[in-house]
Formats: structure tokens, sequence, C-alpha cells
């Protein structure tokens, strides 16, 4: 079936580091893909999305590329902030079955220290 | 604007104790989901409801039950607790299907011993 794999965490950078999360997907068909954000004590929040090859997905300062070729869509910001410190969630919809089902990845920690 | 909320925020129970897991959210939304996250993993779909009245089973459904009253509630019902059911469950909802993005929230931890 579809699945997701993230890179293992925590991953620890210094402030204005650069951040790359590296997801990859199998599927059986073309599915959209996620980012999804959690910070401390709080709930996953959408970071951004792409829903078809070679689209770019961004907020926040952070940008992923749809690769159907190489079946990734790695997570990149160019200086991180303290502030981004959290679980990064990558997803893909499966869109099998009659709703459909998002595919979540085991979840990355970043913690980013001043 | 509370979005979604979750109660209780955490939980023990003993093993065949039962308990409901609220969910409320305020945006009226049709689309409404359960997930269970397991340490280490990631989410998984227990159940989903398209509107009042109508759920459907995801991924994991066994141990639980869910019901779909009115727009704004999807409680999750948890029979004879198991020592597999200790986990990080979040609600979830979103306008239109989960094409759209999914609003969650802050999740209910529970412990089965």
């Amino acid at each position: 079936g579809d699945s997701v794999t993230q890179m293992e965490g925590p991953v620890t950078l210094s402030e204005e580091a650069f951040l790359t999360i590296n997801c990859t997907y199998t599927a059986t068909g073309y599915p959209s893909l996620f980012w999804y954000v959690q910070y401390p004590g709080e709930g996953l929040q959408l970071l951004l999305k792409a829903t078809k090859a070679d689209d770019k997905g961004s907020n926040k300062g952070f940008e992923a590329t749809y690769r159907k070729e190489t079946t990734s869509f790695h997570l990149e910001k160019g200086s991180v902030q303290v502030s981004d410190s959290a679980v990064y969630f990558c997803a893909l919809l499966d869109y099998g079955g009659s709703q459909g089902n998002l595919i979540f990845g085991k979840g990355t920690k970043l913690s980013v220290k001043p | 604007n509370a979005g979604v909320t979750q109660t209780p925020k955490f939980r023990i129970l003993k093993i065949g104790q039962s308990m409901t897991l609220q969910c409320t959210q305020d945006m009226n939304h049709n689309y409404m989901y359960w997930y269970r996250q397991d340490p280490g993993m990631g989410l998984k779909l227990i159940y989903y409801s398209v509107g009042a009245g109508i759920t459907d089973k995801g991924e994991v459904p066994n141990g639980y039950n869910v019901s779909r009253s009115t727009t704004e509630d999807f409680p999750l019902r948890l029979e004879l607790a198991a020592p597999s059911q200790t986990s990080v469950y979040f609600c979830a909802s979103s306008s239109d299907g989960p094409y759209n993005e999914q609003f969650f929230g802050p999740g209910t931890r529970l412990t089965v011993l």
C-alpha cells in the first residue's frame, strides 16, 4: 500500500542554519503531498502542500517541491529560527476508496538553538 | 474562534474500562476524523464522518465506535480498553473532504494500564 518515509529525528540546528527534512513516498497513483507541523502542546497545522508533479509548495519561508521522478517531497528552509522548533509530518493523500485517506510519516522533531 | 477542541487532555484507564473522547469543532465543517498516533509512528485513521448521521471506518477501527448526531460533535468511544489502545488521539475536521486542509485538535493522551 501507499506509504511515507521521513528522515529520523531529532534534528538539532543552530539559529539561521539551513534545514532539510527528507521525505519520500510510495504510491500507486498520483497523490497530493503535504507537510504538517505540530508545535509543542498544539494540534497539527498544514504548512504547505503540492497537488501535482513539479509543483512547489511554500509558506513561512519553508518550501517543498513534488518530485515524481525521485518520489520525494523534501522540506527546506534557508534560515531557521528558534520559533521553528516543532515536529514536522510529511503526508500523502491516497485517492483510493470513496473519500481518500491521509497517510502520514512518523514525524521529524526539529530543535533550533539560539 | 476555538477551532477543534478535544477533552480530556490526559486520561489513564484500567484494562476493561470504557470512556468517550470528546471532539467539537465550531467551523461548520462537514468532514471530521479521528486519528491515533503511537510512539514513533505516524498518525493512522480510526474513523471518519462526512456529515451528521454518516460515519465510516478508517485504517484501524477495531475496539472503537463513533457517532455523529450533530455537525459540531464527533465523539470516539472506547469499549473494554486494552493496553494496545495506549496512544495519542487526534480529532480533525475539514470543509470538503481530505483534499482540503484538515484542522486538528491538540490531542488526548490516553494510557491503558
